[in-house]
């Protein structure tokens, strides 16, 4: 089993639909991060959480809602979005924000919005 | 702030030749350096690092030496294989900004038998 788990691992969804993603991380790390990768793009950050306090939000649209319960776990809601929305999303996690310390990436969730 | 420049791909080399992908990057302080791969449908894995300037990071026979005075962290393997067809990335992580880790664009590599 991978420190990082995601799922669903693949979804598909409507504009009108309401998902969720979820990232569980098992290797006590209190920091946690979004990423989404799209086609021909850099990686792009969107969301931190450092002891489950948003620490960063990079302009992302409202659309995307995240939540961080507790350390471990990771959630982004999903609603009203659009096809350009379909990308590769990447849950990462490390020890702490800034610390010099590598990222653990779970296998991401693949986004089809039809 | 901090940035992360590689060397734009694809890199297309038949099995056993030689590795180079650049990397350079622009960072306050003292940041750590990464090399991740990406294999095709999964997620980043991370593949060496290296903390402080002159650190040489190694696994699976891939290289990578911290180079503060070029500021630089290129990678490299002396005989790839059609199994290292994957995507790397360049990445950073400097604490004096505690920003979460900066990445490069990707270098996309295809070894062909």
């Amino acid at each position: 089993e991978t420190g990082v788990t995601q799922t669903p691992r693949h979804l598909v969804m409507g504009m009108t639909n309401k998902k969720s993603l979820k990232c569980e991380q098992h290797l006590g790390h209190n920091a946690m991060y979004w990423y989404k990768q799209s086609a021909k793009k850099p990686l792009e950050l969107m969301f931190v959480y450092n002891f489950k306090e948003q620490t960063e939000n990079n302009s992302v649209p409202s659309r995307f809602s995240p939540e961080c319960p507790n350390s471990s776990h990771l959630f982004l809601h999903l609603h009203t979005l659009q096809p350009e929305d379909s990308a590769l999303y990447l849950c990462a996690s490390s020890q702490e924000q800034g610390q010099n310390t590598e990222a653990f990436f779970g296998q991401g969730t693949r986004l089809t919005v039809v | 702030g901090n940035s992360v420049t590689q060397m734009e791909g694809p890199v297309t080399l038949s099995e056993e030749a030689f590795l180079t992908i650049n990397c350079t990057y622009t960072a306050t302080g003292y940041p750590s350096l990464f090399w991740y791969v990406q294999y095709p449908g999964e997620g980043l894995q991370l593949l060496l690092k290296a903390t402080k300037a002159d650190d040489k990071g190694s696994n699976k026979g891939f290289e990578a030496t911290y180079r503060k005075e070029t500021t630089s962290f290129h990678l490299e393997k002396g005989s790839v294989q059609v199994s290292d067809s994957a995507v790397y990335f360049c990445a950073l992580s400097a604490q004096i900004s505690r920003r979460a880790l900066t990445f490069g664009s990707g270098t996309r590599l295809q070894v062909q038998p």
